[in-house]
């Protein structure tokens, strides 16, 4: 596609479930981003995938949260046991090559709900 | 650590006039990137403008220009000539070696 691809659009989840959330970046981006937004607050970082490089996942706020980059395209990012604080937006970035150098493209977000 | 710092959490303008939105930003890196980024309420992030650290020309894209200031660490976005769609939040990000960071943000209204 011509952007970053975001799915679901929307989750709703009972406390406790697991919850899968994939990005799909521009292709030939090789950096992936992986950002928090809670209700009119800021982007807080959670992971950065950058080519065949380890991860930075200095972000992920507990070992509840984990993510993957397969082939180093498609990401997903995973929640285990979901907490009534886990909802929040999370958006997907990419960008062209490493570091932050270039414009970093967003997906439109999946706004994640827990009841 | 890199930081990213937006001091005003809202802001105001009347259309036509001219706003300015300020950040400030801390880190270790010489060759560095900074950005500011449009949210509107579609949630879709757009990219307002760009400044490359090692530039002394502040940079500008129509009614959007930045005032960048190296040895304070400080990136102030000005907006001329304010417009209804100009509406939105307004983020400050930071990048460089690592991942990009974000300040908090500031919500940007116009009044008509």
């Amino acid at each position: 596609g011509a952007g970053v691809s975001q799915s679901p659009s929307n989750k709703v989840t009972e406390k406790g479930k697991d919850v899968e959330l994939r990005c799909d970046p521009i292709s030939g981006h090789t950096a992936l981003y992986w950002y928090r937004q809670s209700l009119g607050q800021g982007l807080e970082f959670l992971i950065y995938f950058q080519g065949n490089s380890a991860p930075d996942k200095s972000g992920l706020p507990s070992d509840r949260f984990s993510a993957e980059r397969t082939g180093g395209s498609v990401s997903t990012l995973t929640i285990q046991r979901t907490q009534q604080e886990d909802s929040a937006v999370y958006l997907c970035a990419s960008s062209l090559r490493g570091g932050a150098y270039t414009e970093a493209f967003f997906g439109q977000g999946t706004r994640l709900t827990v009841v | 650590a890199q930081t990213v710092t937006q001091s005003q959490p809202e802001m105001s303008v009347q259309e036509a006039e001219t706003v300015t939105l300020s950040c400030t930003y801390d880190t270790s890196e010489s060759d560095y990137y900074l950005f500011w980024y449009k949210q509107p309420p579609s949630r879709q992030m757009i990219l307002v403008i760009r400044q490359e650290a090692y530039k002394q020309q502040n940079a500008t894209e129509n009614r959007f220009s930045v005032n960048f200031q190296k040895a304070a660490k400080s990136f102030s976005l000005k907006i001329s000539d304010s417009q209804l769609g100009d509406a939105a939040m307004y983020f400050c990000a930071q990048g460089g070696q690592g991942n990009l960071i974000f300040g908090k943000g500031t919500k940007l209204s116009v009044k008509p």
